[in-house]
């Protein structure tokens, strides 16, 4: 069966930290792994999307890596700020010749405290 | 501007009643998706179509109903049959009809039951 796994499912840290959100994945055949963030009551927006061949991409202060042998993921966020609390959703698609599925996490919260 | 919108924001639904969710899009993507989202939980997928006159059931089909009669447009009915139907509702769309390309969500609708 597909799934998506993250972890930790909430987190708090202080304002200026680093921190890092896990994705684990058993989605085959793997097409790509997404970084989405949910803030409260509004839609994800993409963070990084990365394929197969992709191990590492960085937006801004958001870094993912993605390991296609042992099927995970992470998202690091440096010196975080108050405007990173959020919800963080990894997506992984599969892709089957014409069909596709969207599979997504259950999410990270993150609380960012002053 | 592109873009991909749903309405209302917020709804309010009687027990018993059916209720529509809207959802349009200008970004000329072949594949549309709902998913419905609870608290602490992961989005999970009601239905899918990847074409005109043409949607699958997602996970979680049971008491919602779909059509999509034009590329631009997906609404989401949620019938009386559904028992819990309170809920953050999310329509996506994407070009890549194998799922390869960037989703993109609308900013939601949230539904209570009342």
């Amino acid at each position: 069966k597909n799934q998506v796994e993250q972890s930790p499912q909430s987190l708090i840290i202080l304002e200026g930290k680093n921190c890092t959100l896990q994705c684990n994945y058993t989605v085959s055949p793997f097409s790509n792994l997404r970084w989405y963030k949910q803030d409260t009551g509004r839609g994800p927006v993409s963070l990084t999307i990365m394929t197969f061949s992709e191990n590492t991409k960085s937006n801004g202060r958001y870094t993912a890596t993605l390991d296609a042998d042992t099927k995970q993921s992470s998202l690091h966020i440096t010196a975080s700020q108050l405007s990173d609390s959020a919800s963080y959703i990894c997506v992984v698609s599969a892709s089957h010749s014409s069909a596709s599925k969207i599979i997504f996490g259950s999410g990270t919260r993150l609380s960012i405290r002053p | 501007d592109g873009g991909i919108t749903q309405s209302p924001k917020y709804l309010f639904r009687k027990e018993g009643q059916n209720v529509t969710l809207s959802c349009e899009q200008n970004l000329n993507h072949d594949a549309m998706y709902w998913y419905r989202q609870d608290p602490g939980q992961g989005l999970r997928l009601i239905y899918y179509s990847q074409i005109v006159n043409d949607f699958q059931k997602g996970d979680i089909a049971e008491g919602y109903s779909v059509s999509r009669e034009k590329k631009e447009s997906f609404p989401l009915t949620v019938t009386s049959a559904q028992k819990n139907p309170t809920a953050f509702y999310l329509c996506a769309s994407s070009i890549d009809q194998a799922g390869r390309a960037e989703a993109f969500f609308g900013q939601g609708t949230r539904l209570t039951v009342v």
